[in-house]
């Protein structure tokens, strides 16, 4: 089965500051791959995906890069404000089945 | 659309009794997929349904732990026996093919 990596455990960065969290995944039949944002107590939002066919997608400051052969996608934050601080989790599968997250990336924004 | 719903938000059992665990998905989302959270700790998969079918178990206890999405009503993921090491959030998501979950609310189960 699917196996999500996820680097690093805690990221500390001061507002302004762009911040980066990695995963590997295993299985090279995934095609999907998710990022949620959870903050505390409340449920985990989808914040960007990427599918298989493209390598890179942008929304605003969020932005994530797949690399298919490596088997890597990363996220990458511009401009951090405060209120970006939360944890982050990555997650690979299929767009219609059982997704495998990563152990999660507490992101620290400091003012 | 009122998203994906779960009830109850939270939920306290005593060990060895049931707990019984709602969820509405999104409207016209047909596929559900459960996932449970221990404190500070990833989600782990537990079971992806669509109406009066379960796709993927694999993530499931073989004892205690059961789902079911019927054709009528919410999906319901059962716990049967309730012992302290169950005590997590569990999250329910639906979404349709294509498309990302979408993550309700979850329960928190607190097994005394």
């Amino acid at each position: 089965g699917e196996n999500v990596e996820q680097h690093p455990s805690t990221l500390s960065v001061q507002e302004g500051d762009s911040a980066v969290i990695k995963c590997t995944y295993s299985d090279s039949a995934s095609n999907y791959f998710p990022w949620y944002k959870q903050e505390l107590g409340k449920r985990p939002q989808l914040i960007i995906d990427i599918r298989s066919n493209v390598g890179e997608k942008k929304d605003q400051r969020i932005a994530v890069t797949l690399n298919k052969t490596a088997k890597h996608f990363s996220l990458h934050i511009t401009e951090t404000q405060p209120e970006d601080s939360a944890v982050y989790f990555c997650a690979g599968g299929t767009s219609y089945g059982k997704l495998t997250f990563g152990q999660g990336t507490i992101l620290t924004v400091h003012p | 659309n009122a998203g994906v719903m779960q009830n109850p938000r939270h939920l306290v059992r005593r060990r060895g009794q049931e707990a019984r665990l709602r969820c509405s998905p999104m409207k016209g989302h047909s596929h559900v997929y459960w996932y449970r959270q221990l404190p500070e700790e990833g989600l782990k998969f537990m079971v992806y349904l669509q109406k009066e079918n379960i796709i993927d178990e694999s993530g499931m206890p073989k004892e205690r732990f059961s789902a079911e999405f019927p054709k009528e009503g919410p999906s319901i993921l059962r716990i049967q026996q309730v012992v302290r090491g169950d005590s997590a959030a569990y999250f329910c998501a639906s979404s349709t093919t294509g498309d990302g979950y979408t993550f309700g609310s979850g329960t928190r189960l607190t097994v005394v």
